[in-house]
């Protein structure tokens, strides 16, 4: 039973490309989640999608950055226009649709902005 | 709300004894609360968790103990080993939408 996958671990941009992270959740899994991490501190809530439904958006910036979780295929964490300060680890976790169980979480993309 | 950033706390043990880390959480409506740990390049780990109905649960080697009077979460780890060297996070939870603690990381001595 794979866990949550997420590619690339590592991915470079230049400042003003666009940076993409895909996260497939674990088999069973319906909700996604996406944090953000920066060295020596903890995990900052983005964004929480349910297949085809953003349900919570209140962590993450309202521009540039985008999330998608559609009917077929990974989710997907879109960062266009990308500046020094996104540079990043993105981490992306998946939970079943009942309430009160834990998320399970991928190994992360490692975002770097030249 | 949000959890904020912060240079991370330390604890270090020695190897066998016993750990204890503390966290405070932010909502007195968080219904389920999680530990997880954290190793270098590593997405977080579920160790265990605990639901409002409880007060303790135990696992291997790892109890959870929590105070809701105080908003007091507390993680202990027996027989302390050198692979438990990592940073744990609690996080809470409420319908779903989970919030992450600073963090603490363990440094274990051998």
């Amino acid at each position: 039973n794979a866990g949550v996958m997420q590619n690339p671990r590592h991915l470079v941009r230049r400042r003003g490309q666009e940076a993409r992270l895909r996260c497939s959740p674990m088999k069973g899994h319906s909700h996604v989640y996406w944090y953000r991490q920066l060295p020596e501190e903890g995990l900052k809530f983005m964004v929480y999608l349910q297949k085809e439904n953003i349900i919570d958006e209140s962590g993450m910036p309202k521009e540039r950055f985008s999330a998608e979780f559609p009917k077929e295929g990974p989710s997907i964490l879109r960062i266009q226009q990308v500046v020094r300060g996104d540079s990043a680890a993105y981490f992306c976790a998946s939970s079943r649709q009942v309430s009160n169980q834990p998320q399970h979480f991928g190994d992360g993309t490692r975002l770097s902005i030249l | 709300g949000e959890s904020v950033g912060l240079h991370l706390p330390t604890l270090s043990v020695q190897e066998g004894d016993n750990s204890i880390i503390n966290c405070a959480y932010s909502n007195s409506a968080s219904d389920y609360f999680i530990w997880y740990k954290q190793e270098s390049g590593k997405g977080p780990q579920f160790i265990i968790d605990i639901r409002s109905n409880m007060d303790k649960r135990q696992g291997q080697r790892v109890t959870v103990l929590l105070n809701k009077t105080v908003k007091h979460l507390s993680l202990q780890i027996a027989a302390t080993q050198p692979g438990d060297s990592a940073v744990y996070f609690c996080a809470e939870t409420l319908n779903n939408d989970m919030r992450f603690g600073a963090g603490t990381r363990l440094t274990v001595k051998p």
